[in-house]
């Protein structure tokens, strides 16, 4: 288990629908990142959270956006979906050191979108 | 031409096998390079974690980054059945803590 929480575990939704993502970092760690997982295209990082700051912007479509909140947690809001966007969504996180140093992320157990 | 390339596999060995697996970049800029496990249905953790050139050990598994060649490995000495999972190379460097990942390659250790 590696502290980071993420809810719902899965949500099937229509296209044209707006949902919300939401994850709970590790106790003590300021950042937050968001990837998509899907079969075709692996891994993507969407975009960084520091301390409540957007950090750092990955390949985020405008239909996405994201915030984090003063308790540090994250929601990632995906509005009018599309079949495409059908991934699995994880959450990641940790202290947020400056670049140029290592920095290990920790991921939650994702949370699979599936649009109809 | 993708920022990392890594063979999907996927990837069958019998048990006690060595098994290798690779991940090729472009950008020479990475300075740090990840290997992430993930099994199904699970996220990431990672395996190990390499700065610049060289190679670091730990247990059955070895890391290994060749930066010349912008060329990095894993091997597993003596798999186990309980081994099998996607293998996800990841790297960053430069400005920010993204992190680059390969698409994953799955392996099967057959007992």
């Amino acid at each position: 288990d590696s502290g980071v929480t993420q809810t719902p575990k899965h949500l099937i939704t229509a296209t044209g629908q707006r949902v919300t993502l939401r994850c709970s970092p590790r106790s003590g760690d300021l950042s937050v990142y968001w990837y998509q997982q899907s079969l075709d295209q692996g891994l993507q990082f969407l975009i960084q959270y520091y301390n409540g700051e957007e950090r750092a912007k990955g390949n985020i479509l405008e239909r996405f956006s994201a915030q984090q909140f003063p308790d540090l947690h994250s929601e990632l809001n995906l509005s009018s979906l599309e079949l495409g966007d059908s991934a699995l969504y994880f959450c990641a996180s940790n202290l947020g050191l400056s670049s140029g140093r290592y920095n290990e992320q920790f991921f939650g157990p994702g949370t699979r979108l599936t649009v109809l | 031409q993708k920022e990392v390339e890594q063979d999907p596999g996927p990837l069958s060995v019998p048990e006690g096998a060595i098994v290798s697996l690779n991940c090729t970049y472009s950008n020479s800029a990475f300075q740090y390079f990840m290997w992430y496990r993930q099994y199904s249905r699970k996220g990431p953790e990672l395996l190990m974690y390499t700065y610049s050139s060289g190679n670091k050990e730990d247990g059955r598994f070895t890391a290994q980054v060749d930066k010349s060649s912008k060329y990095i490995s894993l091997f597993i000495r003596d798999s186990q059945p309980s081994d099998s999972a996607t293998y996800l190379c990841a790297m960053n460097g430069g400005a920010t803590n993204k992190l680059i990942f390969g698409t994953g390659t799955l392996l099967a250790v057959q007992p």
